[in-house]
């Protein structure tokens, strides 16, 4: 149990478009996600937590107008990297909870590469 | 931010050795996380310690949490090539994981 699926697991994009990324989860309702971002050899950094029907919070230095997140169901939380640049290439995991304070699940993650 | 710090940054081992990976912090976490990560996947959770000189032990490998709850050690015994992997440790403050920059571990047959 506690699957946590992520799509798309790869996309390439041109630099000034925007991509959404699909974070569900797949056997259990998750009312919080969390979004995090991960460089090569590096480690996780979360940018945003999202409780189900609430507005994201952001951490400290995450453009909130840059990385907009929707969580709109117990199951379904979206990223979209909106006016994506080259330096916004990166691998992006989600996380899925059945609360803020329980075990947060991962997914696959997605390979973001914008050109 | 709650720095994790975690040593050595890569290990590469013959099948058979022991290997112990280090997760230091100046902060004190409510709970610590080891997690392994595959290429392309998202991290696995091996195990939580909670409690200030916690041991716990999975098969082969062997975790231990700090009396202060700063810091945290990961112990493989007779690593196998199937052990090879990113090792991250992560702390738990409130809600949110504070992960350290990982251990890349290479176990060769």
């Amino acid at each position: 149990g506690a699957v946590v699926s992520q799509h798309p697991s790869r996309v390439i994009c041109k630099s000034g478009t925007s991509v959404k990324i699909e974070c569900r989860s797949l056997d259990f309702q998750a009312t919080t996600m969390f979004w995090y971002r991960q460089f090569p050899k590096k480690s996780l950094m979360l940018m945003a937590t999202s409780n189900e029907g609430s507005k994201a919070t952001y951490e400290q230095g995450v453009e909130k107008d840059k990385f907009l997140i929707n969580h709109a169901s117990l199951t379904l939380s979206t990223l979209t990297v909106t006016s994506a640049h080259p330096e916004d290439s990166s691998f992006y995991i989600c996380s899925a909870s059945f609360d803020s304070y329980n075990e947060q699940f991962f997914g696959p993650g997605t390979r973001l590469t914008v050109l | 931010t709650q720095l994790l710090e975690q040593s050595p940054q890569f290990l590469s081992i013959q099948e058979g050795e022991n290997l112990t990976v280090y997760c230091n912090s100046s902060s004190v976490f409510s709970s610590l996380q080891w997690y392994r990560q595959e290429p392309g996947e998202g991290p696995v959770l091996l195990v939580t310690v909670v409690t200030g000189g916690e041991v716990k032990k999975l098969k082969r490998l062997t975790f231990q949490f700090g009396d202060a709850r700063k810091d945290s050690s990961l112990h493989i015994t007779a690593a196998q090539p199937g052990d090879t992997g990113l090792y991250l440790c992560a702390g738990v403050s409130d809600y949110k994981l504070s992960f350290g920059a990982g251990t890349t571990v290479t176990v060769r047959a």
